[in-house]
C-alpha cells in the first residue's frame, strides 16, 4: 500500500524558513492530491495546504503568506516551505494523501522552533 | 472558516461500552464529514469518510451517522485498542477544520 515519509531538519531557528519533502512509495503521486497537516505538541490538527500532482495549491489562509507547497514528480515528492517561523510554528508535521479525505499519512516529523 | 466543536472533550469507558462521540459545525455542510483515530505518537488514521461510509479494514463497530451540522461517531462495543483520542474534520469547504479531539481513556 503507499507509504508516506516526511524528511527534514528537526530543528528551525526563528526567522528562518522551515523546509520539508514527503516521499510517496508505492504508489504513483500523479493522478492525486497531496496535503500537509501539523498538530502543535498535546494540541489538536491544522490543515496547512495540498497541492495537486499538476502543481495547482490551496492554502489555509492563517498561513497562506507564509507557506509554500511544491511537488516534484520526477522524485514522486512534494514539499512544504514555511518562511519567518516563530516558536508558534513548532508542531509535528504529517505528510497526507488526499485534499477533502485524508486517507494515507507519513508517520509525522517533529519541527522545533528555538535559537 | 467552518468552526468543528466536539463533544464531550474526553470521556471514561470499559471495554463492551457503547461510546458515542459528537461533532457540530458552525455551517452545514451536507455530509462532507470525516472522522479519525489517534493513537499517542502515532498519526490519525482515516476511519469514516462523508459521514457514514466506513473505511477499508475498519472494523464494524464503528460507525457515524449525521448530516448538515450534527454528526456522531458511535463504536457499539469498545475494545482495548479502542482508547484513543478521535477527531472529527469538514471537507466542504477550505480551509478543511478539524475538532478539537476527544479523549476516550479507561
Amino acid at each position: 500500500q503507499v507509504q508516506l515519509q516526511e524528511s527534514g531538519p528537526g530543528l528551525v531557528k526563528p526567522s528562518e524558513t522551515l523546509s520539508l519533502t514527503c516521499t510517496v512509495s508505492n504508489g504513483s503521486i500523479s493522478s492525486y492530491y497531496w496535503s500537509w497537516i501539523r498538530q502543535p505538541p498535546g494540541k489538536g490538527l491544522e490543515w496547512i495546504g495540498y497541492i495537486y500532482y499538476s502543481g495547482s495549491t490551496n492554502y489555509n489562509p492563517s498561513l497562506k503568506s507564509r507557506v509554500s507547497i511544491s511537488v516534484d514528480m520526477s522524485k514522486n515528492q512534494f514539499s512544504l516551505k514555511v518562511s519567518s517561523v516563530t516558536a508558534a510554528d513548532t508542531a509535528v508535521y504529517y505528510c497526507a494523501r488526499g485534499q477533502r479525505t485524508f486517507d494515507y499519512w507519513g508517520q509525522g516529523t517533529l519541527v522545533t522552533v528555538s535559537s | 472558516d467552518i468552526q468543528m466543536t466536539q463533544s464531550p472533550s474526553s470521556l471514561s469507558a470499559s471495554v463492551g461500552d457503547r461510546v458515542t462521540i459528537t461533532c457540530r459545525a458552525s455551517q452545514s455542510i451536507s455530509s462532507y464529514l470525516n472522522w479519525y483515530q489517534q493513537k499517542p505518537g502515532r498519526a490519525p488514521k482515516l476511519l469514516i469518510y462523508g459521514a457514514s461510509s466506513l473505511q477499508r479494514g475498519v472494523p464494524s463497530r464503528f460507525s457515524g451517522s449525521g448530516s448538515g451540522t450534527d454528526f456522531t461517531l458511535t463504536i457499539s462495543s469498545l475494545q482495548p485498542e479502542d482508547f484513543a483520542t478521535y477527531y472529527c474534520q469538514q471537507s466542504y469547504s477550505t480551509p478543511r477544520t478539524f475538532g478539537g479531539g476527544t479523549k476516550v481513556e479507561i
